[in-house]
């Protein structure tokens, strides 16, 4: 059974840093590019960064970019979100995302965390 | 990377059919075969529902169906059900490994 389980997160003021985690089990984590997707309070979803299967690249939405930094660590099957820069509008729940069996989609997904940015 | 267009909500009563429209461009969804949609209950993580336009994950039912023309993608619910009054979010991939969502639709079964 797949597991993705979120962690890290927490009220923060504008213009400091958070790093949040996502510790995976029930899966070869190594083998499967992850996401970070956020959802503001009562808003849509947007996906954030992707990386990878062996942590070779990432990419990030235009809002985040410059600001945060996906990385991976398939020793640990954990999945990071450096977040630099904070700033208001990135209050959101934070879900990791596997893209998984089904390219180019999300197939499984963790509880998420939620961040908020706040003075 | 602007949000994909969706009605922001729409109802039926159960047994009915109902269909969510979203409207992207040539850069996301006239582009690619790769829309998927999600399912969220309140307070829930989203669930795929339909990859590729039309396509299934292994256990969800067949009542859930996909099309996409153009730049504009559906998703069907037919014999809708108290349960599948939710969210609902289209999502397409945009090329150089970038995703755009839509706002996102509220389901209601009357």
């Amino acid at each position: 059974q797949v597991q993705l389980v979120e962690s890290g997160g927490g009220v923060v003021q504008p213009g400091t840093s958070l790093r949040l985690s996502c510790a995976a089990s029930g899966v070869i984590f190594s083998t499967y590019g992850m996401h970070w997707v956020r959802q503001a309070p009562g808003k849509g979803l947007e996906w954030v960064a992707l990386i990878f299967f062996d942590g070779s690249s990432e990419f990030y939405a235009d809002s985040v970019k410059g600001r945060f930094t996906i990385s991976r660590d398939n020793s640990k099957n954990t999945l990071y979100l450096q977040m630099n820069s904070l700033r208001a509008e990135d209050t959101a729940v934070y879900y990791c995302a596997r893209e998984g069996n089904y390219d180019y989609s999300f197939d499984y997904w963790g509880q998420g965390t939620l961040v908020t940015v706040s003075s | 990377q602007s949000a994909l267009t969706q009605p922001r909500s729409v109802s039926g009563s159960p047994g009915q059919s109902v269909t969510i429209s979203c409207t992207g461009t040539t850069f996301d969804v006239d582009g690619h075969i790769y829309v998927s949609w999600y399912q969220q209950h309140p307070g829930k993580a989203p669930k795929l529902i339909i990859y590729e336009v039309n396509r299934r994950p292994s256990g969800v039912p067949d009542r859930f169906s996909g099309s996409k023309s153009g730049n504009a993608a559906s998703l069907t619910i037919s014999g809708l059900q108290a349960e599948d009054e939710a969210d609902y979010y289209c999502c397409s991939y945009a090329g150089s490994y970038t995703w755009v969502f839509g706002g996102g639709t509220k389901l209601t079964v009357l």
